[in-house]
Order: structure tokens, then C-alpha cells, then sequence
């Protein structure tokens, strides 16, 4: 079956434009979780969805930063006022919460790059 | 909060035997996990064990937990080419809390 998809593959964009960062879960998996990875690094939590809520925002790391699952499936994540900073690589992972080990499915990324 | 350190790099002899190392600091740790990263391609989880078990086997990879010292390894017996790629290991640290923290991640290279 499907894998967790995101869109774009790569992202170039200019320091204070708006960008959105689209992500479809595996169908079925109600908890969706975005990552972002910087060069040389892990990938650090940015926010998590059961369903449509937000349950867990707490790796956001300004105001600048928001994310929504309006029918708790696809999410978007959307990035105000871009920053040379905010470079990275964002990745999606799904799951079915709830089933012991909670394995997190990832998609393969969206390379975001701020000029 | 909670972190997770791994050593960047590590070279093995093809045929010889990978130990990734990973130390945590959070003692409420419930899964730890072992993740894989190829290039172009997506986190792959490799294997995961329970914090109340100690050792874990699955084909060529043996996780050894030690809590006490809270220290994490990833054997791989009998290294190929196709082993190459970035390690991270990842715990979540209790139950109802989903977020995965990371390590640096290892980058593993076989030496023919």
C-alpha cells in the first residue's frame, strides 16, 4: 500500500516569504507527527495530531510556525516570514497510536531552503 | 529534557560485525528504537526493545539494553554493502507522550 507521501520534494524560497509544507498519511492512521531535520542532526519534534487537534505543539519552536489536519487526515505545515534558519529538512510520520510499540511510518521529506 | 547522544561515524570491514552505541538520559524511558536512513529514502525502524527488556534478536541485529547505565547498542552481524547508511537511535519516554527524541545519528561506512 501507499507510504506517508509529502509535497513538495524540495522547496526553495526567499528569507520572509510564506511557505506550506503538505503531508497524506498512510490511510487509517489517525496520529500524525511533524519532524524537522537540520544538516548532521536527528530529527527534532515539531507537533503532533490525534486526529484533527494538535495534541502535543510543544516542539514548535516560535509563532512563526503552525500546522492543521482540518479533516484529520492531510496536514500542512505553513511557515511565516521564512528565516535562512528555518532550513532543514521537514518530515511526516504517521501511526496508529495505541498499538504497543506506536511505530512512526515517515515519509520521504520535504528540503526546504531559504535564500 | 530528555537527550540522546550517539558518536558521528564508524567504519567497519565488510563481513566484520557493526556496534552502534547510544546513550539516554531519561530514566522513564518505555521503547527505545533503532531507526535507519539510506539517502533519498525516508526512517526506516529497524528494531525496537521494551526498557524492561535487556536483549532483543531479530535475524543479524541484536539490541542490548542496559538501563542502569542507560546505554543502548545495535550489533549488526556480518556487515554488507548494503548496511551503509545513517543510525539514529530514539526513545519516547512514557506512555500517552508520542514524540520521538533523537540522537545525532551514526553514520555507518563499509570498508570492502
Amino acid at each position: 500500500g501507499a507510504g506517508v507521501s509529502q509535497t513538495p520534494s524540495n522547496k526553495v524560497t526567499e528569507k520572509g516569504k510564506y511557505v506550506e509544507l503538505r503531508c497524506d498519511p498512510i490511510s487509517g492512521h489517525t496520529a500524525l507527527y511533524w519532524y524537522r531535520q537540520s544538516l548532521g542532526q536527528g530529527p527534532e519534534f515539531l507537533i503532533y495530531f490525534q486526529g484533527t487537534g494538535a495534541a502535543d505543539d510543544s516542539g514548535l519552536p516560535n509563532d512563526r510556525f503552525f500546522a492543521v489536519r482540518p479533516e484529520g487526515s492531510v496536514s500542512t505545515l505553513k511557515i511565516q516570514r521564512t528565516e535562512r534558519g528555518d532550513s532543514a529538512v521537514y518530515l511526516c510520520a504517521s501511526s496508529i497510536p495505541g498499538t504497543g510499540i506506536n511505530e512512526q511510518f515517515f515519509g520521504p521529506g520535504t528540503r526546504l531552503t531559504v535564500l | 529534557g530528555e537527550d540522546v547522544e550517539q558518536s558521528l561515524f564508524l567504519s567497519v570491514r565488510e563481513g566484520d560485525s557493526s556496534v552502534i552505541n547510544c546513550t539516554y538520559t531519561d530514566s522513564s524511558s518505555t521503547y527505545l528504537y533503532w531507526y535507519k536512513q539510506e539517502p533519498g529514502a525516508g526512517l526506516q525502524l529497524l528494531t525496537y526493545i521494551f526498557s524492561n527488556m535487556d536483549m532483543k534478536q531479530d535475524q543479524r541485529l541484536t539490541v542490548l539494553l542496559n538501563k542502569k547505565d542507560k546505554h543502548l547498542s545495535l550489533r549488526i552481524a556480518d556487515t554488507q554493502t548494503g548496511d551503509s547508511a545513517i543510525y539514529f537511535c530514539a526513545e519516547v519516554s512514557h506512555f500517552g507522550n508520542e514524540k520521538l527524541t533523537f540522537g545525532t545519528g551514526t553514520r555507518l561506512t563499509i570498508i570492502p
